[in-house]
């Protein structure tokens, strides 16, 4: 079945530790996003890809990197740089810019202690 | 540049009651405009959207919106609830290549 993978659910990490949040899709979907979720802020772009190899800063990209080095993979890091990284992080995906079938995957949320 | 409002934080309402969760939005660019729903530790799940025609729009879980261009709403309503309607509701613009614009949700609270 196509769809998108978040790995891991859950995931612990030592403050000042950076952190990789995986994304996958086998929807051969050329775009992807990271999003933010944290309570009552609804969701924030940090950051997206149109195309392999290519990807732009969204709202608050500060402390956060990504690479797009296949187009099934867009995955995040969460640097030290990154003063609240605590929260819930979305990905989704779709193809080209038509955002009219966007999927999303299940989240991974992140706690740092 | 495109934004998202929705007026509510949290929705209590009675099982079986009507509900209107309400999202105002602005655009600059064609104006799409989705519902999505999350249920706790999830991801999203599109209820529905307007795209272009008829401006009420039936979605899943017998869910429906109304696009309201003069007033720039798109509100999302469902004539009887059930409990397995509790969950986080988020409208969404698109923005083109920025992507979806969010609101910040709303939470319906269904009460037995």
């Amino acid at each position: 079945d196509g769809g998108i993978t978040q790995s891991p659910k859950y995931l612990f990490r030592k403050e000042g530790q950076n952190v990789t949040l995986s994304c996958e899709q086998n929807l051969n979907h050329d775009a992807m996003y990271w999003y933010r979720q944290d309570p009552g802020q609804g969701l924030r772009l940090i950051y997206y890809s149109q195309i392999v190899n290519d990807f732009q800063k969204g709202d608050i990209a500060e402390g956060y990197s990504v690479s797009r080095e296949k187009k099934e993979s867009f995955p995040l890091t969460v640097t030290s740089a990154q003063k609240n990284p605590t929260a819930f992080y979305l990905c989704a995906s779709a193809r080209d810019r038509d955002l009219t079938e966007a999927f999303f995957g299940q989240g991974t949320r992140l706690t740092v202690v | 540049a495109q934004s998202v409002t929705q007026l509510d934080s949290q929705v209590p309402v009675f099982e079986e009651a009507p509900v209107e969760l309400r999202c105002n939005y602005s655009s600059s660019v064609s104006v799409y405009l989705f519902w999505y729903v999350q249920y706790p530790n999830q991801g999203l799940q599109l209820l529905l959207k307007y795209l272009s025609g008829s401006t009420l729009v039936k979605g899943i879980n017998g869910f429906e919106a109304e696009f309201n261009k003069s007033q720039t709403s798109f509100h999302l309503r469902k004539p009887s609830v059930h409990i397995s309607d509790t969950a986080e509701y988020f409208c969404a613009v698109d923005g083109g290549a920025d992507g979806l614009t969010f609101g910040k949700g709303t939470h319906l609270i269904i009460q037995p």
